[in-house]
Parts: structure tokens; sequence; C-alpha cells
């Protein structure tokens, strides 16, 4: 299994800024995602982080809105860009490695004001 | 695209009592995860499924993978209150390694 922290695991922030959102796995994986999760709702994708390069985003999302960043095999940021009330959300990191079993980070939730 | 409707929607059992939820798909799925969600919290992965048929344990929880592989059930065997949370199905098919989310099963367990 993968143990997988985030960073910050809450913030509320003001429209029209920024915020980035550290993951860190304590093994290397293969793939890292990243997830959407309104309040009481499922999960949705935003995007596989790749190593080395760019993110592959879900429909519906964009690189300048959450552009992505996987430097290696353990870390990865997601940046949420420009913020609006409808941002807030909990944003999940996940990671898998090497079978099917993917696991998750605790999630930050973000709120934006 | 793969989609996933996942059943009931909400539970309210009493302590002790057995619960049974599913997940059905309207495409083929190679892989079934069950995961656990409490408030707070990530989704804590429960039980892997990898073949049609498959039936698998992990302490009071048993998960199996349909026969059809469209569909996957989890039961929990005589709950207590910490059972309480979201449980979700996700499925993972030929394309791209993307798991496909059901919608949840909120239990509660009342004591």
């Amino acid at each position: 299994s993968a143990v997988i922290s985030q960073k910050p695991s809450r913030d509320i922030c003001q429209r029209g800024t920024s915020l980035t959102i550290q993951c860190q796995v304590d093994s290397q994986v293969t793939m890292m995602f990243w997830y959407r999760q309104q309040p009481g709702q499922s999960l949705t994708l935003i995007a596989t982080a790749n190593q080395g390069s760019e993110a592959t985003y879900e429909s519906g999302f964009v690189i300048d809105k959450f552009p992505i960043s996987r430097p290696n095999l353990t870390f990865s940021t997601l940046t949420v860009s420009n913020m609006s009330p409808e941002d807030s959300s909990i944003y999940l990191c996940s990671a898998r490695s090497g079978g099917y079993e993917q696991y998750f980070g605790p999630g930050t939730r973000l709120t934006v004001t | 695209g793969q989609q996933l409707n996942q059943s009931p929607q909400s539970m309210f059992i009493q302590e002790g009592e057995d619960v049974s939820m599913n997940c059905t798909s309207s495409s083929i799925f190679n892989t079934w995860l069950w995961y656990k969600q409490e408030p707070g919290e990530g989704p804590v992965l429960l039980i892997a499924l990898y073949k049609a048929g498959e039936l698998t344990s992990n302490g009071r929880l048993t998960a199996q993978f349909g026969i059809t592989r469209k569909d996957s059930f989890l039961n929990i065997s005589a709950s207590i209150p910490s059972d309480v949370g979201i449980y979700f199905c996700a499925g993972q098919g030929n394309q791209g390694g993307k798991l496909i989310f059901g919608q949840g099963t909120e239990l509660s367990v009342k004591p």
C-alpha cells in the first residue's frame, strides 16, 4: 500500500487568488491522480499527473485553471488558479503502484470566499 | 462513457444487522474496488477484486466480482457503529486505467 499526505489540509481563500496543494507519497508510484469531491458527492477525476511531462486532463478541466506538476515518482502539486466560490470543494490526491490498487490522501478542504 | 449505478443511496440500520450494497455497470470492468470514506477523511481502500466470480473477505466485509463483470456487491456482517460512513464502489475497464466511481452508499448504524 501507499501512504499519501497532502498539504494544506484545509484553507480559506479569497476569490481571484491561487492555491497550490502538495501531495507526497511514501514510496515510488507509477501513477498519480487528482480528484475533486463536492460536498455529498462522488469523486471526479481532474487529471492524471505524469512524471516529467504535461498532465492528462479530463473533460471539463483545463491546464490554465488547474496546473499540475509531477517532478518525480513520489510528489505532485495541483494549483487551483483564479479561484471563485464554485471552486470550493475537497481536492484529493491519489496514487497507484504497479497493480490496480489505488490509494487516496486525506484531502484538502478548500473554501473560496 | 462508462457509468456505475450504486445502490442503495443510503441505509439506516440497527447495530448487529447485516448490510448489502451493490454496483452495476452498462459495460465490463476488469477490476472492482470498494472504498469507505469517513467525514473529513479521504477514501480508504477496503477490498480489491480482479477476477469474475471472485469472492474476497476483509474481516466482516465480503465483496464479490460479478460473473458478468458488470456488477459487484459488498456485504457487511454484524454491523457496528464504527461502520458508519460512505461506501464507494469503483471499477476499472480496459481503457486508460481510470477508475469510475459509483455515487456512494451512506451507511448509518443506530446503537
